[in-house]
């Protein structure tokens, strides 16, 4: 899970696992949540995003998922590939202008 | 790649040079922003415009300077910054900033490095 500090979480799974990433969000009037993924040398690219009156979302071989009880997202990374490696930074929005706010990221690294 | 562009992706510089950072989308977006992205530390916002209007400036000092010609284009203009300023410069847009539920889209970031 995200966390506060001098590390980022990392996320070790061997190829054609499927790969959980946690977030723990700060704001409860937060409405909507998106999930980067962020390669080496590359800006943060939009993968998944979830609104608050939802709590499961789907795209391809990506699920995400909201419990806005605990303030909790999770990132499912299906048949996880080397590809998939890199920082995921979840991030939460809809109470300020246009502003979001990010996690410090997890670095997820897949053996082949 | 995101239709985002930033230029230029690498720059050195010293504590008493002026230097701007470009950037450009081609998304047809109104809204665009600056942030920092520092090693381990989350993305910061910097800067966010919305129609060429600078709608928050997020309590960054006065060495860097935002401006928005257009709806298209984007600057960070830099001066006299300090060793601690080193970090990757993101520029991102989105359809309109006003929206509050709104996937903003990433450049490739500067990577800058002040000596």
């Amino acid at each position: 899970g995200e966390s506060v500090g001098l590390h980022l979480p990392t996320l070790s799974v061997q190829e054609g696992d499927n790969s959980i990433i946690n977030c723990a969000y700060s704001n409860s009037a937060s409405d909507y949540f998106i999930w980067y993924k962020q390669e080496s040398g590359k800006g943060p690219q939009f993968i998944i995003d979830i609104r608050s009156n939802m709590d499961k979302r789907q795209g391809q071989r990506v699920t995400v998922l909201l419990n806005k009880t605990v303030k909790h997202l999770s990132l499912q990374i299906a048949a996880t590939q080397p590809g998939d490696s890199a920082v995921y930074f979840c991030a939460e929005g809809g109470t300020s202008y246009g502003k979001l706010t990010f996690g410090q990221g997890t670095i997820l690294t897949v053996h082949p | 790649e995101t239709g985002v562009t930033q230029t230029p992706r690498h720059l050195v510089m010293g504590m008493t040079n002026k230097k701007s950072l470009k950037c450009e989308q081609h998304l047809g977006h109104n809204a665009m922003y600056w942030y920092k992205q520092s090693a381990k530390k989350p993305l910061e916002l910097m800067f966010v415009y919305s129609l060429e209007e600078r709608v928050e400036n997020n309590s960054v000092p006065s060495r860097f300077s935002p401006e928005c010609p257009n709806s298209s284009h984007l600057f960070l203009h830099l001066h006299t910054l300090q060793p601690e300023d080193s970090a990757l410069y993101l520029c991102a847009s989105s359809p309109m900033a006003g929206a509050s539920q709104e996937t903003q889209y990433f450049g490739p970031g500067t990577r800058l490095l002040v000596l």
